[in-house]
């Protein structure tokens, strides 16, 4: 059974600061996801990586996929009130579709 | 380009019911995942399908609980004689193929 764990599972920091969310595990996943999740809403993709060692940038946000497959971690510079959500980390096994979702960061903003 | 539908958004049954969830996935995917997110919980895998066949069940209770995806229509998740331990939020996934999936609102679902 692969197993995500994320951390912070809780973060409150004020707007401007910057933040890192991580996301472990000692399973290889051949990708993963990450997504945010607003209350009532369903989750809401942010990024695909597939790659070890892969960074990726949107905006304010930088994604990276560690070189061995089993981590990740996403960096939000300058966060703003918007930014609050909760941030979910899912991967995929290679030959198996289902995602496996990790335990979430609720994510606070103070404006 | 449409994303992914649910309906009904909300759903109350009482104990014993039927419960029927809808997913219309997005305009050319034809994979379709279903998750479920019990309060104070994170999503747990359910079912996946392709048209007509289901691919992956390993999530679904073995009892009550059954999903179809026809050639035509949406994809179904049905849960006969509700109990209240089946309230949750319901969430459908639909991608083209290998890897990223783009999610529904959600069917929150109370069994009274």
């Amino acid at each position: 059974t692969q197993l995500l764990e994320q951390s912070p599972q809780f973060l409150s920091i004020q707007e401007g600061e910057n933040l890192t969310v991580y996301c472990n595990s000692s399973s290889v996943f051949s990708s993963l996801q990450w997504y945010r999740q607003e209350p009532g809403e369903g989750p809401v993709l942010l990024v695909t990586v597939v790659t070890g060692g892969e960074v990726k940038k949107l905006k304010r946000l930088t994604f990276q996929f560690g070189d061995a497959r089993k981590d990740s971690s996403l960096h939000i510079t300058a966060a703003q009130p918007g930014d609050t959500g909760l941030y979910l980390c899912a991967g995929a096994v290679f030959g198996n579709e289902k995602l496996t979702f990790g335990t979430g960061t609720r994510l606070t903003i103070i404006p | 380009n449409a994303g992914v539908m649910q309906n009904p958004r909300h759903l109350v049954r009482r104990r014993g019911q039927e419960a029927r969830l809808r997913c219309s996935p997005m305009k050319g995917h034809s994979h379709v995942y279903w998750y479920r997110q019990l309060p104070e919980e994170g999503l747990k895998f359910m079912v996946y399908l392709q048209k007509e066949n289901i691919i992956d069940e390993s999530g679904m209770p073995k009892e009550r609980f059954s999903a179809e995806f026809p050639k035509e229509g949406p994809s179904i998740l049905r849960i006969q004689q509700v109990v209240r331990g089946d309230s949750a939020a319901y969430f459908c996934a639909s991608s083209p193929g290998l890897e990223t999936q783009y999610f529904g609102p959600g069917t929150r679902l109370l069994v009274l």
